[in-house]
């Protein structure tokens, strides 16, 4: 099988514009998460949607929102983006809930200028 | 919330055992441990999970103690591919909430 896939892989952005990463979860897996990977804090949870609806949520401003289709794909959308929102940006697919084995993308790189 | 605590890094040597142990004092009775290991430019890679006590599998072992305030996970017999960083996750049964310790770099030397 084919794993997690994230396009782009690389992205340069500019303080206030709006951007857009796209994550193909492994065939079958209905679960996909969303996490944002900085030096400074770490690997934190966005969001994570199953059977397009979101499911669970992270501690994060709604600037950053998310939507999966019905083919299980999923995009995460930031607004307005600060300087600080740049990150590593990684999405995982599942079969079932958050305590199912996740298996991540490569992640997308996001720098915001 | 569980908050998360793991040491920033450790050195060991090939063919020996390296044991990461990470503190989570207010976790609750449902909540679950994970470990990922992580290389550079990749995702991460999930190793192994568990809710008590013991569990194996092919590449690595998790206690979790009775209290359950810590867990430490064992990989047997390091070698120089384990050089990696590795992250523990809690992860809350109720809610669904995620705290990733801030990760552990273990550096293999031959």
């Amino acid at each position: 099988k084919a794993g997690v896939t994230q396009t782009p892989r690389y992205l340069i952005k500019t303080r206030g514009q709006q951007v857009t990463l796209s994550c193909s979860p492994i065939s079958g897996h209905r679960s996909v998460s969303w996490y944002q990977q900085t030096p400074g804090q770490g690997l934190q949870f966005l969001f994570e949607y199953f059977s397009e609806t979101q499911r669970n949520k992270g501690n994060f401003p709604g600037r950053f929102s998310g939507r999966q289709f019905s083919n299980s794909r999923s995009e995460m959308n930031v607004s307005t983006l600060e300087l600080g929102d740049s990150a590593l940006y990684l999405c995982a697919s599942s079969e079932g809930a958050l305590d199912y084995e996740q298996y991540f993308g490569p992640g997308t790189r996001l720098t915001v200028t | 919330l569980a908050k998360t605590t793991q040491p920033i890094s450790m050195d060991s040597y090939e063919g020996q055992e390296v044991n990461i142990t990470c503190s989570h004092n207010n976790i609750a009775t449902n909540d679950y441990i994970t470990w990922y290991q992580q290389f550079p430019s990749q995702g991460p890679r999930f190793i192994i999970q568990g809710y008590k006590t013991k569990v194996t599998n092919e590449v690595a072992s998790l206690f979790i103690p009775a209290d359950r305030k810590s867990s430490t996970l064992s990989l047997p017999r390091v070698s120089l591919s384990d050089t990696a960083v590795y992250y523990c996750l809690v992860g809350e049964a109720a809610g669904n909430k995620l705290t990733f310790g801030g990760g552990t770099r273990v550096l293999v030397k031959p």
